[in-house]
């Protein structure tokens, strides 16, 4: 499998603020690699998709980065409603791994 | 609204068995590939099953290979996981998730998870 390794695994930051979180992939995923945000109690909510796609509705302050192996996720101004966890998942064949998640609290 | 709804989640002793239902509603569910995917307290996601819009494909995480069973009914717009000899490390909230039409894995819609809690 596919093993998925994001960093950190905690993040504070204040609203304003730009912030970046990195994940990087066992082997090469090519672009095949989302960004999903997720609430306690909830369930998480794709944002990004093909490394830089962005999900209809989601804000332009989200963008993603990266080929192969190493990809970021930016937040280039925090709002109060991006306070959450954020997970990276490969999809590159049949099967699925996600990262351990990041969680992005307020400073 | 487009949604997904499971149901099903419980306490079961390990051993058991346990079969959660997922009802959608507002999309055409025949042409979309689903999947369940499960994450144990305070822990990471993980995917469980993918089913494809025709029940012609059919894929299972190592983890739970020979004791879970997806299907779907496309005619009542569910789809199910059959859950068998169940061991504590399967608790988790299980969630739902629709396929995109860009790839099977790819999750645009999840549903808001049911709890199963596997204790003696």
């Amino acid at each position: 499998d596919i093993q998925m390794t994001q960093s950190p695994s905690t993040l504070s930051a204040s609203v304003g603020d730009r912030v970046t979180i990195t994940c990087r992939a066992s082997q090469s995923i090519s672009s095949w690699l989302a960004w999903y945000q997720q609430k306690p109690g909830k369930a998480p909510k794709l944002l990004i998709f093909k490394s830089s796609r962005l999900e209809s509705g989601v804000p332009s302050r989200f963008s993603g980065n990266g080929s192969g192996t190493e990809f970021t996720l930016t937040i280039s101004s925090l709002q109060p409603d991006d306070f959450a966890t954020y997970h990276c998942q490969q999809y590159n064949g049949d099967s699925t791994t996600f990262g351990q998640g990041t969680k992005l609290e307020i400073k | 609204e487009v949604q997904l709804v499971e149901s099903g989640g419980g306490l079961v002793k390990p051993g058991g068995s346990l079969r959660l239902s997922c009802a959608a509603s507002r999309f055409t569910f025949s042409t979309y590939a689903m999947n369940w995917v499960r994450q144990a307290p305070g822990t990471g996601l993980e995917w469980v099953s993918s089913i494809s819009s025709s029940s012609g494909y059919i894929n299972y995480a190592d983890s739970v290979k020979g004791r879970f069973t997806i299907s779907r009914d496309n005619a009542k717009n569910s789809l199910y996981l059959q859950m068998n000899n169940l061991r504590a490390d399967d608790t988790a909230v299980y969630y739902c998730a629709r396929g995109s039409l860009y790839s099977t894995t790819l999750f645009d819609l999840w549903g808001q998870g049911t709890l199963v809690a596997v204790s003696s």
